[in-house]
């Protein structure tokens, strides 16, 4: 089992450029989460998936950020037009259940927008 | 505004000693309350969790007290080591919801 992989591990852009951040879960996992983690406001909830379909995004911004699971072994978190306040290291979970149950974090994609 | 709140953002505890990490929070819907334990540069892990039909759960030198009255969890960790030095992170799942709610985190030092 190789846990929940997120590539790419670090990314770097430029002010208005597009970023597009991936997560494979764990294999059989029914729930997948996005999170973001800056050191102003800590671990935030961003989106999360279950079964493939979108069920809560609210913590998005919502005009750039937008997320999709076109299946069962990958979702994606696309960020349009970054901006420096974008920065910040974003983690993909995935859950066997999703209600009550262990969330699994990958490595994280640190993201700096220069 | 915060739902889930660590006032202390920092801990020194002697090895051998009880590290005790606080977690407070508001909605009293939540039924589901965890500590995840992070490294520097890295993800997150889950360590323990209750759910609120229970007050309190052991795991080896873990406990999780729940005073759902108070709002407020906490983590005993007992006999604390050197490998125990870490950020801790309450966390909660927002009403009937899967999505959690994290704590700013507690940054424990267990000093040899």
């Amino acid at each position: 089992n190789a846990g929940v992989i997120q590539t790419p591990r670090h990314k770097v852009t430029g002010k208005g450029q597009e970023a597009t951040l991936w997560c494979e879960p764990i294999s059989g996992h029914s729930a997948v989460f996005w999170y973001r983690q800056t050191i102003v406001q800590g671990l935030e909830f961003l989106t999360y998936f279950r079964n493939q379909a979108p069920i809560d995004d609210s913590g998005m911004p919502k005009e750039r950020f937008s997320a999709q699971m076109p299946n069962q072994s990958h979702s994606t978190l696309k960020i349009q037009s970054t901006q420096p306040q974008d920065s910040a290291v974003y983690l993909c979970a995935s859950s066997s259940h999703w209600y009550q149950d262990t969330q699994y974090f990958g490595p994280g994609t640190r993201l700096l927008v220069l | 505004g915060q739902q889930v709140k660590q006032s202390s953002p920092s801990l020194t505890v002697q090895e051998g000693g009880i590290s005790i990490l606080n977690c407070d929070y508001e909605n009293d819907m939540f039924d589901y309350f965890a500590w995840y334990k992070k490294y520097p540069d890295n993800s997150p892990t889950l360590l323990i969790s209750v759910r609120s039909n229970v007050d309190k759960r052991e795991d080896g030198r873990l406990t999780v007290f729940l005073n759902k009255s108070g709002k407020h969890f906490s983590l005993h960790i007992t006999a604390s080591q050197p490998e125990d030095t870490a950020v801790y992170l309450c966390a909660a799942p927002q009403g009937g919801s899967a999505k959690l709610i994290f704590g700013e985190g507690t940054k424990l030092t267990v000093s040899s």
